[in-house]
């Protein structure tokens, strides 16, 4: 099993600029989310997915796009970068059969993203 | 709301001292906790977890935790450190999403260790 991969590593953006970081597990988990971590503040929930055409915001959704459109697959969209979403953005996933389930999270190695 | 604080911005050790790493949490109910291990330019890997029983929990590579509940703590041990355990610690505990029914961890801002030789 490859786990959780994202795509790609580093990433530099201009302010007003689009894109799409890409994130994919071969586990078969029904939870994924995506998570970005800036210096002092740990990791902050950005959106989740329970399964396939699910998905909510967690704690710092604006600003992001997420789909759902199969199990594997959990892609987050910046609509506009701006500085302020410069960070590293991390997935990650977890079975959800269960409650403790759901808090066994595999993360992946994470993507670069600074916004010009 | 559930918050996680790790008072410690960084620690040095030298290889083969024992190490403890401090965690408080609030949260209202029972706790479910985590500690997880970020090595440099990685992502996060659970060391142990904590969700009911015995309050002393073992992990991987040598670590341990205990939960008590009267202190609102969950510390990491390790009675003697290796230099390839330098890296950023983050403890973590579990919540119910408020806006739903899914689960969130909800993190520390970790703890960054440094070994010397």
């Amino acid at each position: 099993n490859a786990g959780v991969t994202q795509t790609p590593k580093f990433q530099v953006l201009k302010t007003g600029q689009s894109m799409t970081l890409q994130c994919a597990q071969d586990m078969n988990h029904e939870y994924m989310s995506w998570y970005r971590q800036d210096p002092g503040m740990g990791l902050r929930l950005i959106h989740y997915s329970v399964g396939a055409g699910i998905t909510d915001q967690g704690e710092v959704p604006n600003g992001y796009n997420v789909s759902r459109s199969t199990t594997e697959d959990f892609p987050l969209r910046l609509l506009s970068a701006a500085p302020s979403q410069t960070s590293v953005y991390f997935c990650a996933s977890s079975y959800s059969f269960s409650p403790r389930g759901q808090y066994e999270q595999y993360f992946g190695p994470g993507t670069r993203l600074t916004v010009t | 709301a559930q918050s996680v604080t790790q008072p410690d911005i960084h620690i040095t050790v030298s290889e083969g001292a024992s190490l403890e790493l401090r965690c408080n949490y609030s949260y209202g109910a029972t706790p479910y906790l985590f500690w997880y291990v970020q090595s440099p330019g990685q992502g996060l890997q659970l060391l142990l977890k904590y969700f009911s029983g015995d309050t002393l929990v073992q992990g991987i590579k040598g670590f341990e935790a205990e939960f008590k509940r009267s202190q609102s703590s969950f510390n990491l041990r390790k009675p003697s450190v290796h230099w390839s355990d330098a890296a950023e610690y983050f403890c973590a505990v579990g919540a119910v999403i408020s806006s739903g029914s899914a689960r969130q961890l909800t993190f520390g801002s970790g703890t960054q260790l440094t070994v010397l030789p």
